[in-house]
């Protein structure tokens, strides 16, 4: 069985830095692309980006390309959701989410609340 | 940047059936999927590629596009599919969601 984990809900102030985590299991880490994705409070999906595990070649939406930073650990199958210098702005919801086709997903992490305040 | 638009709310009563419409311009070049998300739940995949349905999902679910507007469809809606709904599809940068539409059973 595919199974997503995601890591906690984390609490920081503003400035602080995170890394969010995301552990793939039931299936070969490096055949599917990682995506991440947003969700703010009581608003809809964000798709941010999407890193292929293989090479850590990556894509970000340009809103959030140089906010956020992806990355990889092949030999743990965990992919990593990335920030320097937290904001209140960054308080959301964030979802890793998977599958064989890079387009869309079959699988999908139960989320992480990041919460950023001072 | 590319954008995907949904009705906000369909409001449909049991056993009716509910529509619900997704437009963007690059949908007639591109695959469209549709996720459904319950309340403090992650998203789930109802529909891929326009009109397929993964295992596991009820028939009463379906999709179709035509040109820039692609629609799922929920027939026989139950009480369990009041949820929120997105779209979404590929772009130049990788992907989008819709903006989502929250479905009402009343």
């Amino acid at each position: 069985e595919v199974q997503l984990v995601q890591s906690g809900a984390e609490v920081k102030k503003p400035g602080e830095s995170l890394r969010i985590s995301c552990k793939g299991s039931g299936y070969s880490f490096t055949t599917y692309w990682i995506t991440w994705v947003r969700q703010l409070p009581g608003k809809g999906l964000e798709w941010m980006g999407r890193i292929d595990p293989s090479d850590s070649y990556t894509n970000y939406s340009p809103s959030f390309q140089g906010h956020v930073t992806f990355s990889v650990d092949k030999s743990i199958s965990t992919a990593y959701l990335q920030w320097s210098s937290l904001k209140a702005s960054d308080t959301a919801i964030y979802y890793c989410a998977s599958g064989p086709n890079a387009e869309f997903f079959d699988y999908w992490g139960q989320g992480a609340l990041v919460t950023v305040s001072s | 940047s590319y954008e995907l638009t949904q009705p906000p709310s369909v409001s449909v009563s049991p056993g009716q059936t509910a529509r619900i419409t997704c437009s963007g311009d690059a949908l007639p070049n591109q695959f469209s999927y549709w996720y459904q998300q319950r309340p403090g739940q992650a998203p789930v995949l109802v529909i891929y590629k326009d009109s397929e349905r993964p295992s596991g999902i009820p028939e009463r679910f379906s999709g179709s596009s035509s040109g820039t507007t692609v629609t799922l469809t929920i027939s026989g809606v139950q009480a369990e599919d009041e949820a929120d709904y997105y779209c979404q599809s590929a772009d130049s940068n990788g992907g989008v969601f819709g903006t989502g539409t929250k479905v009402t059973v009343l």
